[in-house]
């Protein structure tokens, strides 16, 4: 079945600096890949919509400068948080269509961002 | 404004009993409905989804769903419950084909099966 591969699992950075957060489709070609953020013990907020070759599109409240979302390849969107702060600590998780006209995603493993 | 409700913030179930983790919504049109199961630190895995058809659809690892249109439903169950069935379950939906394929969540349900 179609695999989505995110890495790194967990990083821990220091604040001010930046982190990279990559999720690749391995079986298959992703056209459009989401971002999702989810805090503790709650549900899943999506950050953006990554489209292979054009500007990702953004949720409304989410700064984009502050998250820089790359989907060079159709295989390969990137988060990069820069000037990352404590409350950016989070658990990062993506998500790919596998095929058109497949209503289901595949979500990737997720990400682990501490900020310290 | 569309919304997906989880009102049970845990469940909790004895091995070998039925289960069943509530999801209502509020969207307009005929919504594509999903169920994901995240285990600790992990993504979200692929249950079951209804899109159209049969009412009760049968998913993964012996779960299946009820669409009941009229009261905007669509609960989780299981008939015999395992302790590895203890995880986070969310609720999803995705509104009608208008060019968007966003995903509104609910806030997640905690399954906990005791032996």
């Amino acid at each position: 079945g179609a695999v989505v591969s995110q890495h790194p699992s967990w990083v821990i950075c220091k604040s001010g600096t930046s982190v990279k957060i990559e999720c690749r489709s391995l079986d298959f070609q992703a056209t459009t890949m989401f971002w999702y953020r989810q805090f503790p013990k709650q549900s899943l907020m999506l950050m953006a919509t990554s489209n292979e070759g054009s500007k990702a599109t953004y949720e409304q409240g989410v700064e984009k400068d502050k998250f820089l979302i790359n989907h060079a390849s159709l295989t390969l969107s990137t988060l990069t948080v820069t000037s990352a702060h404590p409350e950016d600590s989070s658990f990062y998780i993506c998500s790919a269509r596998d095929r058109p006209g497949n209503y289901g995603y595949t979500f990737g493993s997720g990400t682990r961002l501490t900020v310290v | 404004a569309q919304s997906v409700a989880q009102p049970e913030d845990q469940v909790n179930v004895a091995e070998g009993n039925p289960l069943t983790v509530k999801c209502t919504y509020s969207v307009s049109g005929n919504p594509y409905l999903f169920w994901y199961v995240q285990y600790p630190n992990r993504g979200l895995q692929f249950l079951l989804k209804y899109i159209t058809g049969d009412n009760l659809v049968k998913g993964s690892y012996g779960f299946e769903a009820e669409f009941n249109k009229s009261q905007t439903s669509f609960h989780l169950k299981k008939p015999s419950a395992l302790v590895s069935d203890s995880a986070l379950y969310f609720c999803a939906v995705r509104p009608p084909a208008s060019g968007t394929y966003k995903y509104i969540f609910g806030t997640g349900t905690r399954l906990k099966v005791l032996a």
